[in-house]
């Protein structure tokens, strides 16, 4: 059974950071490409970053770019967001999602069937 | 970036009754568009891909339908556990992936 445990959300003041983990089993780790995606309270899902199996490739969307650093270790089978100079708008729970299928290639990238429970990150003063 | 638009935000049904909710796309994502349910205080669940592909261990009342531009999620006869919100996203033109603002099938 695929299994995705996120951990590491708390409250961080303005600023602040903050770095997020998702452990992961059930599955071949390295072979399946990972996101973010974060949700605010009440509000809709957004995605945040992609991380590629072999770290080839590492996206972010245009609200988290030169804040936030995706990485992965696929010995620890295990995910990675540091969030850095964190604002009020990202309060959100944070879910790590795995591909629908094993592969490196962005073109088959983007389905997401697993995903973890959230880890809540609140950024408050 | 695509811009995905749900209609309606709420849709009030009775159990038993068919339920169709719309997902527009800003620009063509020809059949590469995903439905997720999301209950309360839980993760999102993907239901359908590829526009019309159940994903594992979907039941059938649940299709999905459209290309290019103009999505249909279809839910033949809503049952209790079906009450939740929806969400489409698109896969076809990213970074970034793109969801709908979803909508809230209510009793």
């Amino acid at each position: 059974e695929v299994q995705l445990v996120e951990s590491g959300g708390g409250l961080v003041q303005p600023g602040g950071s903050l770095r997020l983990s998702c452990a992961a089993s059930g599955f071949t780790f390295s072979t399946y490409g990972l996101h973010w995606v974060r949700q605010p309270p009440g509000k809709g899902l957004e995605w945040v970053s992609y991380i590629s199996t072999g770290i080839t490739s590492i996206y972010y969307s245009d609200s988290v770019k030169g804040r936030f650093t995706t990485s992965r270790d696929n010995a620890k089978n295990s995910l990675y967001l540091q969030m850095n100079s964190l604002r009020d708008e990202d309060t959100a729970v944070y879910y790590c999602a795995r591909d629908l299928r094993p592969s490196n290639i962005i073109a088959v990238a983007g389905i997401l069937p697993s995903w973890g429970q959230g880890t809540l990150v609140t950024v408050s003063s | 970036e695509i811009v995905m638009t749900q209609s309606p935000a709420t849709l009030s049904v009775s159990p038993g009754e068919r339920a169709t909710l719309s997902c527009r796309a800003s620009q063509s994502v020809t059949t590469n568009l995903a439905w997720y349910q999301q209950k309360p205080g839980q993760a999102p669940r993907l239901l359908i891909y590829g526009s019309s592909t159940r994903a594992t261990g979907i039941p059938a009342r649940f299709s999905g339908s459209g290309s290019g531009t103009e999505f249909t999620l279809t839910i033949s006869s809503l049952q209790s556990e079906d009450f939740a919100v929806y969400y489409c996203q698109q896969y076809n033109n990213w970074p970034p992936l793109t969801f709908g603002g979803g909508t809230k099938v209510e009793i």
